[in-house]
């Protein structure tokens, strides 16, 4: 079984440029959730994809979109990058959104400049 | 609203020693409880998670948690730490229902001297 792959590993952008980053999620996992995490801070979550549909945000403005396909691979962009948004973003896939199946993957470490 | 609070940002113990990290939750349902484990550079691996079998939790090397619901706690310990411990540890709610966002404390990151 595949684990949550996430690309690219790391990557520098400047304020106002736009950013895509992608969520290949665990066989089996057909939702996927991605949080932020800042450093020194715990994650916190953006939003979650089911069917490829939004299934719930947390405290993000618009900005930050995501797209879920019908592999249930997902998308996280987020256009005009200010420099809070450096952090490591995280993806997590489950079955049916059940939060104690979770599987993460090992993120992408933005920095905006 | 679900939230968790972990008390102590950085905890030091020898090696050898009791380890015990403290969490805090409120949530307004029936929670699920999490404890995950950060290596540097790296994403979340799951220690042990409570979904309201038994409330004595038992998880990877070594680590176990108590859910009390009297005292909303879900502290994780692990009788005697090793150097490989070394790791920033987060707690983790989530209600049992509907769509299920998970919340995360703000870490506590643990310190093993030799």
């Amino acid at each position: 079984e595949t684990g949550v792959t996430q690309s690219p590993t790391h990557l520098i952008k400047t304020r106002g440029q736009q950013v895509t980053l992608r969520c290949s999620s665990q066989s089996g996992h057909n939702t996927v959730s991605w949080y932020q995490q800042a450093l020194g801070q715990g994650p916190q979550f953006i939003f979650q994809y089911y069917r490829e549909e939004e299934n719930g945000r947390g405290n993000f403005p618009p900005r930050f979109s995501g797209l879920q396909f019908p592999n249930y691979s997902s998308e996280l962009n987020v256009n005009a990058l200010e420099l809070d948004d450096s952090a490591l973003y995280l993806c997590a896939s489950s079955l049916e959104g059940q939060a104690h199946g979770y599987t993460f993957g090992s993120g992408t470490r933005l920095t905006v400049v | 609203a679900q939230s968790v609070t972990q008390l102590g940002s950085h905890v030091s113990v020898s090696e050898g020693a009791l380890v015990l990290l403290r969490c805090n939750y409120s949530s307004s349902v029936p929670p699920y409880l999490f404890w995950y484990v950060q290596y540097p550079n790296q994403g979340l691996q799951l220690l042990l998670k409570y979904t309201s079998a038994a409330t004595l939790v038992k998880g990877i090397n070594g680590f176990e948690a108590e859910f009390k619901k009297s005292e909303t706690s879900f502290h994780l310990t692990k009788p005697s730490a090793h150097m490989s411990d070394a790791a920033e540890y987060f707690c983790a709610v989530s209600e049992s229902g509907g769509y299920q966002k998970v919340t995360f404390g703000t870490g506590t990151k643990l310190q093993v001297i030799p």
